[in-house]
């Protein structure tokens, strides 16, 4: 069955980098999109934007764009979303889905970044 | 900025019917926003219920329904449990590749 496997917690200073993975498998990596999504805590769910693995094309929603990186290793059936310039309220658990263009269907656990100084 | 709006809480006594919905800042929800609704738990990622306003997933309960209502999405919890008590969020699709979720629902079974 697909499943999406993130990686684990990060604790980050103000103006640091994180670069969190999110590893498929049961199914073909790039016959499916992959999104990722931010939840600070206690609040909602912000769409960060999506990769096409099979082209590497990628959208993010304007909020992001100066902001994430989105990337893939297709040896390795990996994801990868990349934050620049951490503030301390970036503060949030981010998750990864595989879905379509229109759609998420199954996501990953979620990988928690705590930025502090 | 494209803002959804849903209603921010809902209560509803078990075994009972309710409906949420999800309205978009830019008018008139159709079948394509390809809606898609999804139940968080507390301390839970996210889980995928329905997609494409109508379809279900295959792992998504025979009470839970998507459809469009007036000039939104909406979903719709039959026969609630009380394990239905979670946070739900809708998601729409804009022109451009670009995706955008409601507030949320917090959904108390009472």
């Amino acid at each position: 069955q697909v499943q999406l496997v993130q990686s684990g917690v990060e604790v980050k200073r103000p103006g640091a980098s994180v670069k969190v993975s999110c590893k498929t498998s049961g199914y073909t990596l790039s016959d499916y999109y992959i999104h990722w999504v931010r939840q600070a805590p206690g609040q909602g769910l912000e769409w960060m934007g999506w990769i096409n693995p099979n082209s590497g094309a990628t959208t993010s929603a304007p909020k992001f764009e100066d902001w994430v990186t989105l990337t893939r290793d297709t040896s390795t059936n990996t994801v990868y979303m990349e934050v620049n310039s951490l503030r301390s309220d970036d503060t949030a658990i981010f998750y990864c889905a595989y879905g379509d263009l229109f759609y998420m269907a199954v996501w990953g656990k979620g990988t928690t970044v705590a930025v502090s100084s | 900025q494209t803002v959804v709006t849903q209603e921010p809480s809902l209560t509803v006594s078990p075994g009972g019917t309710v409906t949420l919905t999800c309205a978009s800042s830019t008018g008139t929800v159709t079948s394509g926003y390809y809606a898609n609704w999804f139940q968080q738990k507390p301390g839970q990622a996210p889980r995928a219920l329905i997609f494409s306003t109508y379809n279900k997933h295959s792992w998504t309960p025979a009470r839970f329904s998507g459809s469009l209502l007036g000039d939104k999405a909406a979903l719709t919890l039959s026969g609630v449990q009380p394990e239905d008590e979670a946070d739900y969020y809708c998601l729409l699709y804009y022109t451009g590749g670009q995706l955008v979720f409601g507030g949320g629902t917090s959904l108390t079974v009472l």
